[in-house]
């Protein structure tokens, strides 16, 4: 059964570093998620993609964020400056129709900032 | 009460015993679904269910959704050890994104 990956499955950074989290979606998939829960806490969404663009964001997902098709497998999230705060579960999701639809979650990376 | 909120935040039984969670929302939903969510590990899709739909059943679970409540449950039946996790509910709302619940934090003893 085809399933989302994400690499790496558990990521540790310095403050202030730049980091990049991998997934790969479903591969007849159209739209691309990128989630985060912060430990203890709920699932939060962060942004959606389509048709390389962003077609929804959060409030979470500033600046400092940004999402990327680079090829036509991969879709991956960077983070330019990590804060102690940006420490979470990171998962990405992915669905082949958009609003309403089912969405399928990866494993999750687990990112440190320290 | 938030969108996708779940009661009881925390349940503990008896194996073999029944499961029960409910999920509150405030908005007007397309789908909900339920996952389950190990310690520290990634979500595992249980169940879809949409808004037309009244309750669904998989296995060992079922899912029913009235949509006049705004409101889902989860039974999980004959409940093992293994099935000891937090079960979270996600609702889609017409936008790109899914909105989860807080949680309920099911403990099965064995």
């Amino acid at each position: 059964e085809p399933e989302v990956t994400q690499t790496p499955s558990h990521q540790v950074t310095q403050m202030g570093q730049e980091v990049i989290l991998r997934c790969v979606p479903i591969s007849n998939h159209l739209y691309f998620y990128w989630y985060r829960q912060i430990l203890g806490q709920k699932v939060e969404f962060l942004v959606s993609f389509y048709n390389n663009e962003i077609s929804e964001k959060s409030e979470i997902f500033d600046d400092q964020f940004s999402v990327e098709r680079p090829d036509g497998s991969n879709f991956t999230l960077k983070i330019r400056s990590t804060k102690l705060e940006d420490s979470a579960m990171y998962f990405c999701a992915s669905s082949d129709r958009g609003v309403g639809n089912e969405q399928f979650f990866g494993p999750g990376t687990r990112l440190t900032v320290l | 009460s938030q969108q996708g909120e779940e009661d009881p935040q925390a349940l503990s039984i008896q194996e073999g015993e029944n499961a029960t969670m409910n999920c509150s929302y405030k908005t007007s939903i397309n789908n909900l679904q339920w996952y389950r969510q190990n310690s520290g590990r990634g979500l595992v899709h249980l169940i879809l269910i949409r808004s037309n739909e009244r309750e669904k059943h998989s296995g060992r679970l079922r899912v029913t959704l009235d949509t006049s409540k705004k409101s889902s449950s989860l039974l999980i039946t004959a409940s093992r050890a293994a099935d000891t996790a937090s079960y979270f509910c996600a609702t889609a709302t017409g936008t790109y994104k899914y909105i989860f619940g807080t949680g309920t934090r099911l403990k099965v003893l064995a």
